[in-house]
Formats: structure tokens, C-alpha cells, sequence
């Protein structure tokens, strides 16, 4: 079984330019969440979805966004980039959020 | 506000030896227990869940649950230098949500 897929997996943006990045989950898997780790704040939620509705969100400015799609693939999508926003995003698959997460490689987001 | 507490180390151990990680949290709603290793420039592995009070094994690692306590626990027994990585507790929340904890720095030296 294919694990999960992020893309791409490295990207360097400027200030004020915003980024999409992709997630394919395990398939047969409907929770995808988000996470932001950086070195001083570890992993922070970002957000959850489930067929194709967020369930959860974390404590992120509205900049940052997402969704999900009828065959579970999700985005997401930061907006107006602060040099603040370089950090590793990591996508994680389950069948429902209270069950085992699987992450994929991450995105390594640098903003300069 | 749903907190989940772990000693950021480093923990320091020596080769052979058990290694032990802690991890507390505030909510008592709390399902589903997690360890996560994720070794340097890599993203998290899952090593063990645990849902119900008590001691679950797993080849060298056991995962202690105290709900009481609020307290969950990963034993690492002869631990081995590949064993050296940051360690990841999570919890799962009855209304669909998940936290990470920050993570705890392991080094084992040989």
C-alpha cells in the first residue's frame, strides 16, 4: 500500500507571495490533518479534515487555509507569506483522527 | 485548553540501558495514547498506541497508560544508538482532535 504523498517536497518563496501545497493520503484513508514543525515550537496543529469538511482548527492566522477533496486529497494553502512561515508542513492520513496517523516526507517551506 | 507536556530533554542514556519518557496531559475526555519517533530531517513513525489503563509491550518498548494520573510513558529497554531521536506523545480527544506534545531528545551513547 502507497504511503502518504506530499508535493512537492521543497519550496523557496518570497514575502507576501502565497503557496499551495498537496497531500495524498493512504487510500482508504478520509482524516487528513496538518501540522507546522519548526525547531522552537515543535509540531503545532493546523487543521483536520474528514470527508472533505475541517473538523478541527488550530491557533493559526486565517492566512492559512485548506481543504479537502472527494477522493481525499487535500491542499493547503498560505497566503500573504511571512518569513515567520518557513517551516517543515506535515500532512498526516488515518482512517479517523483518533486513529493512527500516518505522515508523509513534509514540505520544507523557506521564505526569504 | 488541551495540553500535552513532555520534558524536552535531552535525555541522555547509556547503550544497554532503559530509557524512560514521560508525557502528561490535561484532559481527562482523552481516548487514544500515541508514540511517535521522528528521527533528524525525517517525519514522525508511529512506535505504539495505547488505549486502555496499564502496560502494553512491544518488543524492547512498553508504553504505560495511568488515566488517573493523566500520564502516559514510553520505556525503552536496551536502548541501542539508533534508538537516539526525538520522541513524539499524542493524544486523541473524544471530539475528533489530536495534539502533540513537543517532543523529547533522546541520545543514546555507545
Amino acid at each position: 500500500k502507497a504511503g502518504v504523498t506530499q508535493t512537492p517536497r521543497y519550496l523557496i518563496k518570497t514575502r507576501g507571495q502565497q503557496v499551495t501545497l498537496s497531500c495524498s493520503p493512504i487510500s482508504g484513508h478520509r482524516s487528513v490533518s496538518w501540522y507546522q514543525q519548526t525547531p522552537g515550537q515543535g509540531l503545532q496543529f493546523l487543521f483536520e479534515y474528514f470527508s472533505e469538511t475541517q473538523r478541527n482548527k488550530g491557533n493559526f492566522p486565517g492566512r492559512f487555509s485548506g481543504r479537502q477533496f472527494s477522493n481525499s486529497r487535500s491542499e493547503m494553502n498560505v497566503s500573504t507569506l511571512e518569513l515567520g512561515d518557513s517551516a517543515l508542513y506535515l500532512c498526516a492520513s488515518s482512517l479517523d483522527v483518533d486513529r493512527t496517523q500516518y505522515f508523509g516526507p513534509g514540505t520544507r517551506l523557506t521564505v526569504t | 485548553q488541551k495540553e500535552v507536556e513532555q520534558n524536552s530533554g535531552p535525555l541522555s542514556v547509556p547503550e544497554g540501558a532503559i530509557a524512560s519518557l514521560n508525557c502528561t496531559y490535561s484532559d481527562r475526555g482523552s481516548q487514544s495514547f500515541f508514540w511517535y519517533r521522528q528521527y533528524s530531517g525525517k517525519s514522525p513513525e508511529l512506535i505504539m498506541f495505547i488505549y486502555s489503563n496499564g502496560d502494553k509491550e512491544d518488543g524492547r518498548f512498553t508504553a504505560q497508560l495511568n488515566k488517573a494520573s493523566q500520564y502516559v510513558s514510553l520505556l525503552i529497554r536496551d536502548s541501542q544508538p539508533s534508538d537516539s531521536a526525538t520522541y513524539l506523545c499524542a493524544v486523541a480527544y473524544n471530539n475528533n482532535d489530536m495534539r502533540f506534545g513537543a517532543g523529547t531528545r533522546l541520545t543514546v551513547k555507545p
